[in-house]
């Protein structure tokens, strides 16, 4: 089985300032893929970064970095220089290689960037 | 590329009828469509895997004959609420697996249901 946990319901940030929301994983599964998505109060889910279990460096994509920590089972993502449009839903996910194609989520963060 | 179209957007039911939910893959061949639904300030439960030309794979709890899933072609999956009833109102999303630059996955714009 396999199990995404994002402890912030609810997180703030200034604009211009990073922010961190944390994602932590379980699977017994020996490789697996990491997404990090975000949804806008429109409802579409948009496709931030992608992490593999193999790979050898953290991914980055713009402004968006993901801190993996395969020890630690995390995979916090970072955004930098936060603006006003991050204001968003923000869900962690994870593909086992036993789950076939599933998408396992986690709860989901909501941030805030104030002006 | 790899764009799922999800049809309608929103609508609006009276309770006891049935809506049916389109999404078809606009670039790609869909073989396996995911149906998920999302209730406000909550995540993403899977409900059904569909694959074309079989019956879909229908998540624990979830009524099948209620929530009805026909894959019929490569590019539309369809998502048919049956007698539909007001704690059937959510918002439900598509989404396909693909491959484009890496691997990953696409979603519809989902489709917001109000059973009154």
């Amino acid at each position: 089985a396999q199990k995404i946990t994002q402890t912030q319901p609810g997180m703030f940030v200034q604009e211009k300032e990073a922010v961190t929301l944390d994602c932590t994983y379980d699977t017994s599964d020996p490789s697996y893929g990491l997404f990090w998505y975000k949804q806008p109060s429109s409802g579409e889910m948009i496709f931030l970064i992608y992490q593999g279990s193999y790979d050898q460096q953290n991914a980055t994509e713009g402004r968006y970095s993901l801190n993996f920590q395969k020890a630690r089972k995390s995979a916090n993502l970072v955004i930098s220089a936060s603006q006003l449009g991050d204001s968003a839903m923000y869900f962690c996910a994870m593909r086992g290689e036993t789950s076939g194609s599933r998408l396992t989520f986690g709860e989901g963060t909501q941030l805030t960037v104030n002006p | 590329g790899a764009v799922v179209s999800q049809h309608p957007s929103w609508v609006i039911c009276k309770s006891g009828t049935s809506v049916k939910i389109e999404c078809r893959s606009l670039d790609f061949q869909a073989t396996t469509m995911f149906w998920y639904r999302q209730f406000p300030k909550q995540s993403l439960m899977l409900m059904a895997t569909s694959n074309e030309g079989s019956k879909a794979t229908y998540e624990q709890g979830v009524e099948k004959d209620k929530f009805l899933i026909n894959h019929a072609s490569l590019t539309l999956s369809t998502l048919t609420v049956t007698s539909a009833h007001p704690e059937d109102s959510s918002f439900y999303i598509c989404s396909a697996r693909v491959w484009v630059e890496r691997d990953g996955y696409t979603f519809g714009s989902g489709t917001r249901l109000t059973v009154v």
